[in-house]
Parts: structure tokens; sequence; C-alpha cells
């Protein structure tokens, strides 16, 4: 069974950092993109960053560029983001992805973990 | 700025059909945006319904199919029931490496 845990979410000052983790199981990690996509409390869904299998292919929304940064250690099956300068507005529920590829879509999505941005 | 739009609210009756839309604010959705489109009820992930325009996901029902009409593409409901009422999303690929999500359709089956 494909499973996608999120953890690292929390409480955090504006222009301060946080590290958010997604461990995958169920499948073989490094056959796949694996995307963040995020969602402001009572908002749309919103693409935040992607990443291929082998990290050879990063992209970010505008939004967020130059502040966070993707990342993944296949050896341990985990995707992270790394949230820095956060502002008021990267208030959301952060999700993992598997992203299939070739179609570019989401199969399988984690549950989310809640980063608030607020002294 | 590209937008991905699309109607904010829809409702339907049950056993209705519907069809929501998904628009750019600029040009015209085609296959090769590879639309794809989610459900959402509160307090839940996402659940993914349709890829590459009308590939429905594992365990979807046939009620929900996919297509490009005219220069969006669509998501439509046939014999709508009443745990189809949720929130929808569309994704388009934008080729440049980043996805877009549209705002989001909030479906009511009344």
């Amino acid at each position: 069974e494909v499973q996608l845990v999120e953890s690292g979410g929390g409480l955090v000052q504006p222009g301060r950092s946080l590290r958010l983790s997604c461990a995958a199981s169920g499948f073989t990690f490094d056959d796949y993109a694996m995307d963040w996509v995020r969602q402001a409390p009572g908002k749309g869904l919103e693409w935040v960053s992607g990443i291929s299998w082998n990290s050879g292919s990063i992209d970010y929304a505008d939004s967020v560029k130059g502040r966070f940064t993707i990342s993944r250690d296949n050896a341990k099956n985990s995707l992270y983001l790394q949230m820095n300068s956060l502002r008021a507005e990267d208030t959301a529920l952060y999700y993992c992805a598997r992203r299939v590829g070739f179609q570019y879509y989401f199969d399988y999505w984690g549950q989310g973990t809640l980063v608030t941005v607020s002294s | 700025q590209t937008v991905v739009t699309q109607e904010p609210s829809f409702s339907v009756s049950p056993g209705g059909t519907v069809t929501l839309t998904c628009g750019l604010s600029s040009g015209s959705v085609s296959t090769s945006y590879y639309p794809s489109w989610y459900q959402q009820t509160p307090g839940q992930a996402p659940r993914t319904l349709i890829y590459s325009t009308n590939t429905r996901s594992s365990g979807v029902p046939d009620r929900f199919s996919g297509s490009i009409l005219g220069n969006k593409a669509a998501l439509t409901i046939t014999g709508a029931q009443a745990d189809d009422e949720s929130d929808y999303y569309c994704m388009l690929y934008m080729r440049s490496g980043i996805s877009v999500f549209g705002g989001g359709t909030k479906l009511t089956v009344l």
C-alpha cells in the first residue's frame, strides 16, 4: 500500500525557517517524481514545487522561488521542503504527492502537515 | 502570470448531469496541458479523478468523465449522487516544469 506521511509542520514566526519531511513507503521511491502542494485555510490547492526521481529537474512556483528548497533522499525514501524567510501567506496545509511524471498528474497524496506562520 | 479558471460554484440535482470547466486566462487548453481533475471533501486530502484529459484513475466510477470542450478542459458528472458534493480542482501542466491548479469549483448536489 502506497503511503505518504508528512511531518515537520508547526507554528513559526515570520522570517524564520522550517523543514518539512515526507516519508514514502509501499512503492519504489526512486521510480517517481515527487511534489509539494499546499492549501491555505479555506482556500484552494496551490502547487509549490516538484523534483524528478534523480533530483535532476527541480521546479518552483513563483510564490516560493528563492525561499523554498525541495530535495529528496532516495536511500531514505524521503522528500523534503526547506522553507526559509517564511511569511504569513505561507500558512497552509502542506501535502506531498507522488507524480506520474510522463502524464504530469498526482496519483497519491499524503494527509498533509500544517504550517502556521505568525508572531 | 498564467491563471487557470474554474467556475467558483455549481449546483446539480441528484441524478442530473453537470459539466465543470477549466480554462486559461490567455489561450486555449489542449491535451498537451495534460489536464487532471481532483475531488476534495472537507478535511480530506484530494482524490485523483481524471488524468491526461480523459483517463479515469483507478476506482473512479464511470459517471465521471473528462474531455476538451472548445478551448477548455471539462469534467462531466453524469447521474450525480449526493456524495459527489465536493470541491473539484483541475490542474494543468505548463510545459515549463510547473503545474498550476485552478481555483476550484464547489459542487452542490440538491
